[in-house]
């Protein structure tokens, strides 16, 4: 069975604030996605990575791929009330169409 | 934009009732998956179909669990004798073959067996 933890599972941080959570596993994955979740909705998709070492950038949001395709982080500068929510990453394996999910992580900026 | 549409939104019912969720997938989308996500956890794969075809089961899925897609469009999820440890959002999600295509999820179906 595959396992991704993410660490933290709780963040709790004041606005304007830096943040980095990480998302690990024991397996390679083919890529590696992330998404945010809002209460009482289902999870959106933020960003793909699918080669090792890759870095992508979505406005304040920063996302790299280990390596040896087997973690990610995604970072978040001067952090706002608006990224308050859910950060799943999600791994696909080769040869498997299933995306097995982390176990999250619940981001609270406090303004 | 039409997104995933599932159906209800919410749903009680009391231990040893069947229960019945239905999904509608974007339209150009051939797969269509089944998670299920307890509070502040994860969603946990339950299944997924190519359009009529389900293809993966997941262990989880006990007998009491069933999906369908007949005609490779909506797809239905009946969950038998419900139990309250069935209790979750059950969510569905849609996408197309290409790789590395993202899932797009509806807004799921919370579940509460009492």
């Amino acid at each position: 069975t595959q396992l991704l933890e993410q660490s933290p599972q709780f963040l709790s941080i004041q606005e304007g604030e830096n943040l980095t959570v990480y998302c690990n596993s024991s397996s390679v994955f083919s890529s590696l996605q992330w998404y945010r979740q809002e209460p009482g909705e289902g999870p959106v998709l933020l960003v793909t990575v699918v080669t090792g070492g890759e870095v992508k950038k979505l406005k304040r949001l920063t996302f790299q791929f280990g390596d040896a395709r087997k973690d990610s982080s995604l970072h978040i500068t001067a952090a706002q009330p608006g990224d308050t929510g859910l950060y799943l990453c999600a791994g696909a394996s080769f040869g498997n169409e299933k995306l097995t999910f982390g176990t999250g992580t619940r981001l609270t900026i406090i303004p | 934009d039409t997104g995933v549409s599932q159906d209800p939104r919410h749903k009680i019912t009391k231990r040893g009732q069947n229960v019945t969720f239905r999904c509608d997938p974007i339209s150009e989308h051939n797969r269509l998956y089944w998670y299920r996500q307890t509070l502040g956890q994860g969603p946990e794969f339950l299944t997924y179909f190519q359009n009529e075809a389900q293809l993966e089961k997941s262990r989880l899925l006990s007998d009491r669990f069933s999906a369908e897609r007949p005609k490779g469009s909506f797809s239905t999820l009946e969950i038998q004798r419900t139990e309250q440890g069935d209790s979750a959002m059950y969510l569905c999600a849609s996408t197309r073959t290409d790789y590395n295509s993202p899932l797009h999820f509806g807004n799921g179906t919370r579940l509460t067996v009492t």
